[in-house]
């Protein structure tokens, strides 16, 4: 079982330049969310999807679009990347409907911005 | 606010029991939980407590909850070198899980 799939899971910029997270998951969830890690800060919303076709802000969005033009599927994108988007990028899903709340996450992509 | 905090270390010897510690703000929360994240690794949820419960054990886990004083801990008994990650506390007001909130999470060490 793959779970919640993310690319890339590594990955470099020069600050300025643009790029797309994908995750994908194979669980039928209806849910999706993006996270950034940073230390000693945890994990904070960036944004999040409750449904195809639907995105909403979540903590931090700026400096951030998503997209889910497929339900398996959340893009994440940074059109102008800056250092302070330095960061740990963790997706995650939870399916519909009245559950534990139980976040599935991906393994992350750390990101670096020079 | 919507704090969750937790202390950022904790070192045990092998074979010790660990207690992890977390104070949350949000009196309306409905689940309570722990997740595990080892090193490269995404979070797992480990184990979780609603919020009608005060303690739920689950072999060598038992999780404690004080809604009055609004704390939260996790105990692992004969902890292991295994158990060496990070812990982290959350707590929702739903189940939609952009309604959760984390805390920074507790590293712990375990020395052999």
């Amino acid at each position: 079982n793959a779970g919640v799939t993310q690319t890339p899971k590594f990955r470099v910029l020069k600050t300025g330049q643009s790029m797309t997270l994908l995750c994908a998951q194979d669980m039928n969830h209806e849910y999706m969310y993006w996270y950034r890690q940073d230390p000693g800060m945890g994990l904070r919303l960036i944004h999040y999807s409750v449904g195809e076709g639907t995105t909403a802000k979540g903590e931090v969005p700026d400096g951030y679009n998503v997209s889910r033009l497929k339900k398996q599927n959340f893009l994440l994108g940074l059109e102008s990347a800056a250092p302070s988007q330095t960061s740990v990028y963790f997706c995650a899903s939870t399916p519909g409907g009245p559950n534990t709340g139980e976040l599935f996450f991906g393994e992350g992509s750390r990101l670096t911005v020079l | 606010g919507e704090d969750v905090e937790q202390s950022l270390f904790l070192s045990v010897r092998e074979g010790d029991s660990s207690v992890i510690n977390c104070t949350y703000t949000d009196s309306s929360s409905t689940y309570l939980y722990w997740y595990k994240q080892e090193p490269g690794a995404g979070l797992q949820l480990l184990t979780y407590i609603f919020s009608n419960m005060d303690m739920k054990q689950d072999q060598r886990l038992t999780v404690l909850l004080n809604k009055k004083d609004k704390h939260l801990s996790l105990r692992i008994a004969d902890t292991q070198t295994g158990d060496s990650a990070i812990y982290f506390c959350a707590e929702s007001r739903g189940t939609g899980g952009f309604k959760t909130i984390f805390g920074a999470g507790t590293r712990l060490f375990v020395k052999a």
